[in-house]
């Protein structure tokens, strides 16, 4: 399974963009970048996700490096509800379904 | 109405016991997970089932044993319980399995504390 690299916490204020990275250099075509996010006492939730062009969608925006080792998640007005752990995952066609987490970026939003 | 759901949310149960964790979709979807979150917060899969059929079985301890009586629901039992499955265990669904698009569905989680 290819890897995903996100620094392990961040810090923003309240209204601000944040800009959470997420390096995956051994990336292969077939893959498609997701994130998903677990707000504190909550099971994870899907953020977005992209094979090779930009997206956006009412939560974030997802950029897609041209040479796609690497992306970042985009929020374009952090709120103190976006305080959680952004994780990062690669999936492609052979990994039936499962979702592997790495160990995700801890944001932190201050008022 | 909630999407996935999980009884019960919180499990305290003494070394040796068994339990049960049950979880239900209202969602339509035809494949349903369990995922672990140790302490140290790493979320890793566990089963997978497709339409009552298992297609993802990690290696997790034969005493973990998943029963899924229709595709709604995707029930956890864990046989002689031991101190190391203290963790939060997450039921999730999606529409199918394998599907790289696919998004997954997560429940609220249930805390189990084994004494």
């Amino acid at each position: 399974d290819a890897k995903t690299t996100q620094p392990n916490s961040m810090e923003s204020n309240e209204e601000e963009p944040v800009h959470l990275p997420c390096n995956h250099s051994t990336i292969s075509g077939t893959d498609y970048i997701h994130w998903y996010r677990q707000l504190p006492s909550q099971g994870p939730e899907y953020v977005i996700h992209g094979l090779t062009s930009n997206v956006n969608n009412r939560m974030a925006s997802l950029a897609i490096a041209e040479d796609r080792k690497s992306s970042t998640l985009i929020l374009h007005r952090a709120t103190l509800r976006d305080a959680a752990v952004y994780y990062c995952i690669l999936r492609d066609d052979y990994n039936t379904g499962k979702l592997i987490f790495g160990q995700g970026t801890t944001l932190q939003v201050k008022p | 109405d909630t999407a996935v759901s999980q009884t019960p949310k919180y499990l305290v149960t003494q070394m040796g016991n068994d339990k049960s964790i049950k979880c239900e979709q209202n969602l339509g979807h035809d494949t349903m997970y369990w995922y672990k979150q140790d302490s140290k917060k790493f979320l890793k899969i566990m089963f997978s089932y497709n339409n009552k059929e298992l297609i993802i079985n990690e290696t997790v301890p034969n005493r973990f044993s998943p029963k899924s009586p229709d595709k709604a629901h995707l029930n956890l039992h864990i046989n002689s319980l031991e101190l190391g499955d203290s963790a939060v265990y997450f039921c999730a669904s999606s529409t199918s399995s394998g599907r790289v698009t696919d998004t997954q569905y997560f429940g609220p989680g249930t805390r189990l504390t084994v004494l």
